[in-house]
């Protein structure tokens, strides 16, 4: 079955500090994958998709097939960047987009 | 523009009460989701529409749950004599196109707080 693991509910940095979310994910296919930020009182929203290969408000996420992987990452984290992030994965050919459970950033000043 | 909107925002329903939740998506998208949120959790797929036909069931947890978009566009979520599990936040999301390719952004609304008592 394809799942997504978010391995960190709650993760906290200071401002300046590199900051990486990890996401793991079990799937026999080729996904599609992205992250969804969710910023207070403000619904969930795409913020980048592997296809795409972009950097969005200086993220970048690197698909890692070999350890099924799809890390978000920032060099420099902003007090901005509090939110809750979620990571999601699109099996090829389907439409039930699964979703990981969260992890909540918080960038101390 | 607007973007997806849902009504209400917040139901409050008694065991076995039915309850009907609707989604406008943006318009002219032709894919219409829904999805369940269960408090500390993220969203879990309920069911998938392209223009008004409901192509994906599959996540629906009971045959409780009804969903139809009979136009191609506005969408109710229907729940049937509601119990304690399942309240949670309902999402939906439309897309322009597709499931797949560049057109595949969803856009999410801001969500149904259902709280069954």
């Amino acid at each position: 079955a394809q799942r997504v693991t978010q391995p960190e509910k709650l993760l906290s940095v200071f401002k300046g500090a590199p900051v990486e979310l990890k996401c793991n994910y079990s799937y026999s296919g080729s996904p599609e994958l992205f992250w969804y930020v969710q910023y207070s009182r403000q619904r969930l929203q795409l913020l980048l998709r592997h296809i795409s290969r972009e950097s969005i408000k200086g993220f970048t996420a690197d698909l890692n097939k070999g350890e099924t992987s799809f890390h978000l990452k920032k060099p420099f984290a902003q007090e901005e960047d509090s939110a809750m992030y979620y990571c999601a994965l699109l099996p090829s050919g389907h439409n039930d987009m699964r979703f990981g459970a969260g992890t909540r950033l918080t960038v101390k000043p | 523009g607007a973007g997806v909107s849902q009504s209400p925002r917040y139901k409050v329903a008694k065991r076995g009460q039915d309850v009907a939740l609707r989604c406008d998506p943006i318009s002219g998208h032709v894919s219409l989701f829904w999805y369940q949120q269960a408090l500390g959790q993220g969203p879990e797929f309920l069911t998938y529409f392209q223009n008004e036909a409901q192509l994906d069931k599959s996540g629906l947890p009971s045959d409780r749950f009804f969903a139809e978009r009979p136009e191609g566009s506005v969408s109710t979520l229907k729940i049937q004599r509601t119990q304690q599990e399942d309240s949670a936040v309902y999402l939906c999301a439309s897309s322009l196109g597709g499931t797949s390719g560049f057109y595949n952004e969803q856009f999410f609304g801001p969500g149904t707080r259902l709280t069954v008592l």
